[in-house]
């Protein structure tokens, strides 16, 4: 059974850098095609995918967003870190974490909402 | 990059009825990178159709996917309830994912 699960503060100042975790269970980030991605969705608005990392340590980054982000991940400890610098009001969000193995994201986290406010 | 655009922006059916929702990409999209979700309040998104056509697992054979290229439809038929929903269609090409901006398909 996958699961994932996103954690973070939950209020952060603009300028500040966002780090969230997703922790999961249920399948192995060493294990060849998986991967694990995140998404946002502002209030109210569409999904955005924002990053992807694969278990041969392969990253991959919304081209918008590419220079503000940075994805790792510790096999060991079945977790994937995003880092998102300059935090701004517009970037208040849910952020979610996915599972991908081959193309779709076929498990979610529950999503942790993250709001940008000084 | 690839912009996904969903018609209708909202849709509104009785139960029972048939819903056929619309995602047109800005250029061509391999049918294997091509997938469907449903979105209800509150809730994270779920996986329905992958690959364009294929249902993921526990997806009622209500829920059906199709077309190629740049032209990609999702079938709901005989609609319940709990179909209330938003779809987002997504694509993945050229090493970055992008969604469309949503189908909210209202159950009177």
């Amino acid at each position: 059974q996958i699961t994932l699960k996103e954690s973070g503060p939950t209020l952060v100042k603009p300028t500040q850098t966002l780090t969230l975790t997703c922790s999961f269970s249920g399948f192995s980030l060493s294990t060849n095609g998986v991967g694990v991605g995140w998404i946002r969705q502002p209030p109210g608005k569409a999904l955005e995918w924002l990053a992807l990392i694969y278990w041969d340590d392969d990253k991959r980054y919304n081209p918008s967003l590419e220079r503000r982000l940075t994805i790792t991940k510790d096999t060991s400890k079945n977790q994937v870190v995003l880092a998102m610098t300059n935090m701004d009001p517009v970037d208040t969000a849910t952020y979610y974490c996915a599972h991908i193995k081959s193309s779709p994201f076929d498990f979610w986290g529950q999503g942790a909402l993250v709001t940008v406010s000084s | 990059e690839i912009v996904l655009t969903q018609s209708p922006g909202t849709l509104s059916l009785s139960p029972g009825e048939r819903a056929t929702l619309s995602c047109r990409a800005s250029q061509s999209v391999s049918s294997i990178y091509f997938a469907w979700y449903q979105q209800k309040p509150g809730q994270a998104p779920r996986l329905l159709i992958y690959g364009a056509s294929n249902r993921a697992t526990g997806i009622p054979d209500r829920f059906s996917g199709s077309g190629s290229g740049t032209d990609f439809t999702l079938t709901i038929s005989r609609l319940e309830p709990e179909d209330s929903a938003v779809y987002y269609c997504q694509q993945y090409g050229s090493s970055w994912y992008t969604f469309g901006q949503g189908t909210n398909l209202e159950i009177k």
